[in-house]
């Protein structure tokens, strides 16, 4: 039973460019959560999602950010037109049921140069 | 929103000794999460604990509920348990908060 599976584990993008961020929860987890790390900082909410579903958002930055979890395949955060001040580490959670259980993976390193 | 505090936010101590770090939160919840992170790695959740107290080998973490603190303890400490500690109370729809985290250095 494969943990959180989160794939690139590192990215480096140029400014400007779209960055991709997967994120494959543990088998049964319907629920799903990513958090940014900036450099120095704690780890800060960003969206939740269900199967199909954005349930919160408001840790998103409103524009370039977009999040999804389709019901086939994995969770995506997306980041479009990426800006030095992206560069942080990406963390996404998955849980069972709200607010029980979480299981985090290991994080994609984004650097955008 | 809850408030999360976590004390001390630098620990360097001498192999062999005892440590502890504690939270304070300020809003009522349902579970509390003691995560660790090795610098540049990933997050290993140790415990989620929602009353009482556990222990997984030299690691043991307690929660007062009423008193909204938690304690998370290192017996016999290492240099390889030299990493960030965060605590992270969850509370129902608001998911988790994360304290900014107990930077431990053990020193051989």
């Amino acid at each position: 039973n494969a943990g959180v599976m989160q794939n690139p584990r590192h990215l480096v993008r140029r400014r400007g460019q779209e960055a991709r961020l997967r994120c494959s929860p543990m088998k049964g987890h319907s629920h799903v959560y990513w958090y940014r790390q900036l450099p120095e900082e704690g780890l800060k909410f960003m969206v939740y999602l269900q199967k199909e579903n954005i349930i919160d958002e408001s840790g998103m930055p409103k524009e370039r950010f977009s999040a999804e979890f389709p019901k086939e395949g994995p969770s995506i955060l997306r980041i479009q037109q990426v800006v030095r001040g992206d560069s942080a580490a990406y963390f996404c959670a998955s849980s069972p049921e709200i607010d029980y259980g979480y299981t985090f993976g290991s994080g994609t390193r984004l650097t955008v140069v | 929103k809850n408030e999360v505090e976590q004390s001390p936010q630098n620990l360097t101590a001498q192999e062999g000794e005892f440590i502890t770090i504690n939270c304070s939160y300020s809003v009522g919840i349902s579970a509390l999460h003691w995560l660790q992170q090795h610098p540049g790695g990933g997050i290993v959740s140790l415990f989620m604990l929602s009353s009482g107290k556990k222990k997984h080998g030299r690691l043991i973490a307690t929660i007062n509920i009423q008193e909204k603190h938690s304690s998370l303890h290192i017996t016999a400490s290492h240099p390889r348990d030299s990493a960030v500690y965060i605590c992270a109370p969850a509370s129902g729809a608001d998911g988790l908060t994360f304290g900014k985290g107990t930077h431990l250095i053990i020193q051989p």
